[in-house]
């Protein structure tokens, strides 16, 4: 079945700007999670979404950066006034129950 | 989360068994071992995860020691596919991952 789909592949924005993300889970998963991977660094932990529970949002460095999840599916990263310490891959994963995360493509952003 | 301790590198003949050790020496009763792996430039990918028991998929066997404090991925037949960084993790089912810096597997012909 389809995995989990991320848009835009790659976004090139300038200091300053807002962006937007957006991650589509898989069907059924009730668990939604953003990570992000900065260029030759390890996977840092942003938010994570559990059903109709309240989200834990202990990941996020700023209050620059916000995520919604919509109907307990897609979901919408925004980076308000980016930065160019913003540049990152930004990785969405999906899961159900005790399983596994099932990781998108990612989004490759880049600060000018 | 608990921490976990895994060799920086390790290399593995093709067509042979990749062991991948994992240390997990504070890992509480609730936390389950999980492993993924990151291919270059792609997103990282799971493989299996396990509590107390040994698991087995289609892509790898999970062998936990019985006092849970270790763990060995097992890739039964590694090829060159099979290069990436391995991580190990612990924690609570649907938690958020805490990654380390894991194992770059180098299959070699």
């Amino acid at each position: 079945g389809a995995g989990v789909s991320q848009s835009p592949s790659n976004k090139v924005t300038e200091k300053g700007k807002d962006v937007e993300l957006r991650c589509d889970p898989i069907s059924g998963h009730t668990a939604l999670y953003w990570y992000r991977q900065s260029l030759g660094q390890g996977l840092e932990f942003l938010i994570y979404f559990q059903g109709n529970s309240a989200p834990d949002k202990s990941g996020l460095p700023s209050d620059r950066f916000s995520a919604e999840r919509t109907g307990g599916s897609v979901s919408t990263l925004t980076i308000q006034r980016t930065q160019q310490e913003d540049s990152a891959v930004y990785l969405c994963a999906s899961s159900f129950g005790q399983g596994g995360q099932y990781f998108g493509p990612g989004t490759r952003l880049t600060v000018t | 989360d608990a921490k976990t301790t895994q060799p920086t590198s390790m290399d593995c003949a093709e067509g042979r068994a990749a062991n991948l050790p994992c240390n997990h020496s504070t890992i509480s009763g609730n936390e389950y071992v999980y492993w993924y792996r990151q291919i270059h430039s792609q997103g990282p990918q799971y493989i299996i995860h396990g509590l107390k028991n040994n698991e087995t998929n289609e892509m790898a066997s999970l062998i936990i020691t019985e006092d849970r404090k270790s763990s060995t991925l097992i890739l039964p037949h590694a090829t060159l596919r099979d290069t990436a960084v391995y991580y190990c993790i612990v924690g609570e089912y649907g938690n958020k991952l805490v990654f380390g810096a894991g194992t770059i597997l180098r299959v070699k012909s």
